[in-house]
């Protein structure tokens, strides 16, 4: 079964209104957690990432949340725009041994309404 | 902006044939990676590449598989021989360390096995 799972696969928001995008994961031993953006037609593109031993971390517009307790990481967009229109998804990082696994999620499909 | 490039962005095959999928990682980026991406399925790490040798490979990157740094720009993906299954897109990706959450991706070619 998957590790990494989206609880939403679409997403609607007004423009301006903030966004909230979730992920699920299972695998405790993860160091690190990504979101990813993928435009249509276009490869993911990273966006933030966060350590196991960190509970949040912000960048431009951007916040990433993690809750160990219950397994639980979220994307947080201020104001979105039309241009954040894509697809995120989570994914997980385990360094174990020298050797790094990467576990990505499905995705949320996030629609901006104008 | 540096970028990741891939080539052909588009490729069809008979099953059967081999295909050999191109890539130029952003230049002073020392870890490439391949990684595909099923029609409406999550992605998936197939190989890393570190000073001229795989460093880690999933269960996915099976004998079929192989990678090439045959010059000093390029990173190839070559499947020798296609299936059906195999069609998706693949994206390549490059970093400057190790850690592959940092890994900026090229926009994908699309094959598709007929």
């Amino acid at each position: 079964g998957e590790s990494v799972g989206l609880h939403l696969p679409t997403l609607s928001v007004q423009e301006g209104d903030n966004s909230i995008i979730n992920c699920a994961y299972s695998n405790s031993a993860s160091d690190y957690f990504i979101w990813y953006k993928q435009e249509s037609g276009k490869g993911p593109q990273f966006i933030i990432d966060i350590r196991s031993n960190m509970d949040k971390r912000q960048g431009q517009r951007v916040t990433v949340l993690l809750n160990k307790t219950v397994k639980h990481l979220s994307l947080q967009i201020a104001a979105t725009q039309p241009g954040d229109s894509a697809v995120y998804f989570c994914a997980e990082n385990m360094d174990s041994g020298g050797y790094q696994k990467v576990t990505f999620g499905i995705g949320t499909k996030l629609q901006v309404i104008p | 902006e540096p970028e990741v490039t891939q080539t052909p962005s588009h490729q069809v095959t008979q099953m059967g044939q081999e295909v050999i999928l191109r890539c130029v990682p952003i230049s002073n980026h020392l870890y490439f990676y391949w990684y595909r991406q099923i029609l409406g399925q999550k992605v998936e790490f197939l190989v890393s590449f570190y000073n001229n040798e795989i460093s880690e490979k999933s269960e996915i990157f099976d004998d079929q598989f192989s990678v090439e740094r045959p010059d000093g720009s390029n990173f190839t993906l070559k499947i020798r021989s296609t299936k059906l299954e195999d069609s998706a897109m693949y994206f390549c990706a490059s970093s400057v360390r190790r850690l592959n959450t940092e890994a900026f991706f090229g926009q994908g070619t699309r094959l598709t096995v007929v």
